[in-house]
Parts: structure tokens; sequence; C-alpha cells
């Protein structure tokens, strides 16, 4: 079975540039997750969706960071412009709603911002 | 609100012997889910065990194991026989069992060494 998948792995851009990350969630799961990774704040919940209907995007930072999910087999999480400080490792993860199973997760996306 | 305490940022072990990862978490909710994940430097989050908060038995998933105190709203994690192979970071991991709400919560992390 396909796991979660994300793209890109790895992203290297300059300040200032729109950076769009992409999610793939497993078949059949309808709660998408994104998570944010860094050394100082850990592993922060930024917005999560169930039925491609956004449900807590209360860990947004700001306005510069948008998720979208147009149907129940992919996200985007955006971030426009970007900053140095915005650098970090982007999950996403999926999970059947209402099941007992843990989420699943991708293998993130490293961003950089130069 | 749910909040996951991991005290212990870093620990370390030898390789054979047996360590135990300390996690406490704070809810009022009776019905819910404990899980330990595991990131390697390949940075995947791994899933290691998973406790329902509703059974009194202990999870164990081969070496891996974890006491449960609910009163004490405690779950550490056990490895036995550790392995080279075990070196990564731990997290804990709380999500209530309502419905459709999926919101994890997780702890800071353990990053755990294992020395040959």
């Amino acid at each position: 079975d396909a796991g979660v998948i994300q793209s890109p792995r790895h992203e290297v851009t300059e300040m200032g540039q729109e950076v769009t990350l992409r999610c793939k969630p497993i078949s059949g799961h309808n709660s998408l997750f994104w998570y944010r990774q860094t050394m100082m704040r850990g592993l922060e919940l930024l917005i999560y969706f169930n039925n491609n209907v956004p449900i807590d995007d209360s860990g947004m930072p700001e306005d510069r960071f948008s998720a979208k999910m147009p149907n129940a087999s992919f996200s985007t999480l955006k971030i426009q412009p970007s900053e140095p400080r915005d650098s970090a490792v982007y999950f996403c993860a999926s999970i059947k709603a209402g099941s007992n199973q843990p989420q699943h997760f991708g293998d993130g996306t490293r961003l950089s911002i130069l | 609100a749910q909040t996951v305490t991991q005290s212990q940022p870093e620990m370390s072990v030898q390789e054979a012997e047996t360590v135990t990862l300390s996690c406490t978490y704070d809810t009022s909710e009776s019905d819910y889910y404990l899980f330990w994940y595991k990131q390697p430097p390949s940075r995947q989050m791994i899933l290691v065990i998973r406790q329902e908060a509703y059974k009194q038995q202990n999870a164990t998933e081969n070496r891996f194991s974890v006491n449960f105190q609910k009163a004490a709203k405690s779950f550490s994690l056990k490895i036995s026989d550790s392995q080279l192979g075990d070196a990564a970071m731990y997290f804990c991991a709380y999500r209530r069992n309502s419905g459709g709400y999926q919101k994890v919560t997780f702890g800071t992390g353990t990053k755990l060494q294992v020395i040959p």
C-alpha cells in the first residue's frame, strides 16, 4: 500500500519566493494534517482537515501560510512570501476519522529559505 | 487543553541493555489513545506502540513495552535489549477518542543514543 506521499522532499529557495508543498494522503483516509518541525519548537500542528474541510487552523503562523484540500487525495501548503524563519521540516499525515489507528506520516519536506 | 511532557531531552543506553523513556500527560478526558513514535535520522515518523486508555493491560511490541499508569497520567516506554538501530528521537503523543476529533498532541521528544 502506498503511504502518505509528500513532494518535494527537499526545497531550497530564496527569501520572498512562493513555496508550495504537496501531500497525497493514504487512499480512504479522510483526515489530513500539516505539521512543522524545528529544533526550537518541536513538532507543531499547523492545520488539519476533515473531509476536505479545514477544522482547526489555529496553528497556522500567519497570513503568509495557507493550506487547501481541493479533493480527498490532494492537499497543498503554501507560503507566500517565504522568510528564513520558515525553514523547517514540514510533515503531512493522514488518518481515517473515527478509527483507532494512529496517524500515518509522510517522509516530510525539508524546506530551506535562504 | 491537553499537554504531553517528556522531561528527558536526551538519554543514552548501552547496547543490549534496557532503557525507559518517560512521558506524562494532562487531560480531563477518560477515553483516549497514547502513542510512541520513533524518528530516526532519516526523519521518518514511525509508530512504535500504542495504548488505548480503556485497556488496563500494557501494550507490548517485541522489545518495546509501555508502563501505562492512568491515574498518574504516565506513559513510559521501555526498550529491552537495545540495538544500534534504536537510536532516534522518540515522541510521546496523545489523542482523545471523540468521534471525528483527530488532533494529536506531541511531546517535545527524547533523543536516545545507543552506545556500542
